[in-house]
């Protein structure tokens, strides 16, 4: 089973600041993950799949870069409808299929 | 425009059953698999389920297998989640999702409804 990490779990920031966080699998998952960004009372929305490419309307300040165990997604410029919760998902891995346990990016 | 429309949640004593729904429009639905996820209060989100898009194969995470049931019927483009022998620790939003693909040994998903809360509690 391919176990997912997260860093940090809380990442405090200012709007305009660049944000970066993290996330870890276990054993290698090739460029076969996806972030998600949830906000308060929402579903998670879809930002990232195949590592680095971006989901359709999602704004180019959200990139990602990674293969193997490491990956990373950079907000550029913090806008104030991103602080949210930002999830990590391994696929093409079953079983099982797990999310990672998240990274909440609140006001600092 | 993709839409996911869940329903059917609520509140619902242990040991009771329940059966969810997810309306779905705006894609060919027999072309992808669909999943639901939940998420308990407060906490991250777990994959509960899968269905092909022919309905030929289902998956199911091994908090769930015996008690939980996906289907899905293609007249409709709905899927359903029928859950017996529900436990307190099944209280969670359930959100219905759409695979990028047809299962490809676990997908990623593209788009979630709202979400339905079911509660388990006496």
């Amino acid at each position: 089973e391919i176990v997912m990490t997260q860093s940090p779990a809380t990442l405090s920031v200012s709007p305009g600041e660049r944000a970066t966080l993290s996330c870890r699998a276990s054993q290698s998952i090739s460029s076969n993950l996806a972030w998600y960004q949830q906000k308060p009372g929402q579903a998670p929305r879809l930002l990232i799949y195949g590592a680095s490419t971006r989901a359709t309307g999602i704004p180019a300040r959200f990139s990602g870069s990674g293969s193997g165990t490491e990956f990373t997604l950079t907000i550029s410029s913090l806008q104030s409808e991103d602080f949210a919760v930002y999830y990590c998902q391994p696929y093409n891995n079953w079983p099982p299929l797990t999310f990672g346990p998240g990274t909440k990016v609140d006001f600092k | 425009e993709v839409q996911l429309l869940e329903s059917g949640g609520g509140l619902v004593q242990p040991g009771g059953s329940l059966r969810l729904s997810c309306a779905a429009s705006g894609f060919s639905f027999s072309y992808y698999a669909m999943s639901w996820v939940r998420q308990a209060p407060g906490k991250g989100l777990e994959w509960v389920s899968t269905i092909t898009g022919s309905g030929g194969s289902t998956y199911y995470a091994d908090s769930v297998k015996g008690r939980f049931t996906i289907s899905g019927d293609i007249s409709k483009s709905t899927v359903y989640l029928q859950m017996n022998s529900l436990r307190a620790e099944d209280t969670a939003v359930y959100y219905c999702a759409k695979d990028r693909y047809n299962w490809n040994d676990g997908d990623y998903f593209d788009y979630w409804g709202q979400g339905t809360l079911v509660t388990v509690s006496s």
